[in-house]
């Protein structure tokens, strides 16, 4: 399976601020996709990060506020931008590697604290 | 909307039992199941994936049963352990998207 990196693993910041996210693949997959985990709540999908087009994002989650690049099939960011402390979540990449299991898999995820 | 439920929520075991947790969904047109772990803080580390089309799935001491038409999965684990102490996390794939809906979980806390 793919191994899945992210930077930063954690990070504390203050309001208002933007903090960019990375994660990296070790190989080139099909799909990469974006998840927050707010504190004690199961995982929410935010977007799927599409490779040389813009993200499609889910219901409730816009660009302006989550922009996500994907400049090719081994890396994307994620953005989040004008921080407040209700952003305070694990923010998760996982992938999809284009196998007919469609399993997918996860990285360690950035732990986010908002000030 | 699909709709994924995890019962119990909070589960405390001895070290030894076997143990069922129990997952839901409200649509059954399923493409996939997978099973997952979170330790405290982390991200998740895949278990099993069972295919629509299968009715378990096995590894170790886990075993992973679908009844895709009653809307239920099982993950069975067997001499629970110490390190069997995670949050357990079921998502459901709902068409060729790879779009995962997941479950409330269910924490796992085994005592010796």
């Amino acid at each position: 399976s793919a191994v899945i990196s992210q930077k930063p693993s954690r990070d504390i910041c203050q309001r208002g601020t933007s903090l960019t996210i990375q994660c990296q693949v070790d190989s080139q997959v099909t799909m990469m996709f974006w998840y927050r985990q707010q504190p004690g709540q199961s995982l929410t999908l935010i977007a799927t990060a599409n490779q040389g087009s813009e993200a499609t994002y889910e219901s409730g989650f816009v660009i302006d506020k989550f922009p996500i690049s994907r400049p090719n099939l081994t890396f994307s960011t994620l953005t989040v931008s004008n921080m407040s402390p209700e952003d305070s979540s694990i923010y998760l990449c996982s992938v999809d590697e284009g196998n007919l299991s469609n399993e997918q898999f996860f990285g360690p995820g950035t732990r986010l604290t908002v000030l | 909307k699909q709709e994924v439920t995890q019962i119990p929520a909070a589960l405390s075991v001895p070290e030894g039992e076997n143990l069922v947790l129990n997952c839901s969904f409200t649509d059954s047109a399923i493409y996939n199941l997978q099973w997952f772990r979170q330790d405290p803080g982390k991200g998740l580390t895949s278990l099993l994936l069972i295919q629509s089309s299968q009715r378990e799935q096995t590894s170790g001491r886990l075993n992973a049963s679908l009844d895709k038409s009653s809307g239920r999965s099982t993950l069975y684990i067997a001499a629970s352990q110490p390190g069997d102490s995670a949050t357990y996390l079921c998502a459901v794939l709902v068409g060729t998207a790879s779009k995962l809906t997941f479950g409330t979980g269910t924490r796992l806390q085994v005592t010796l």
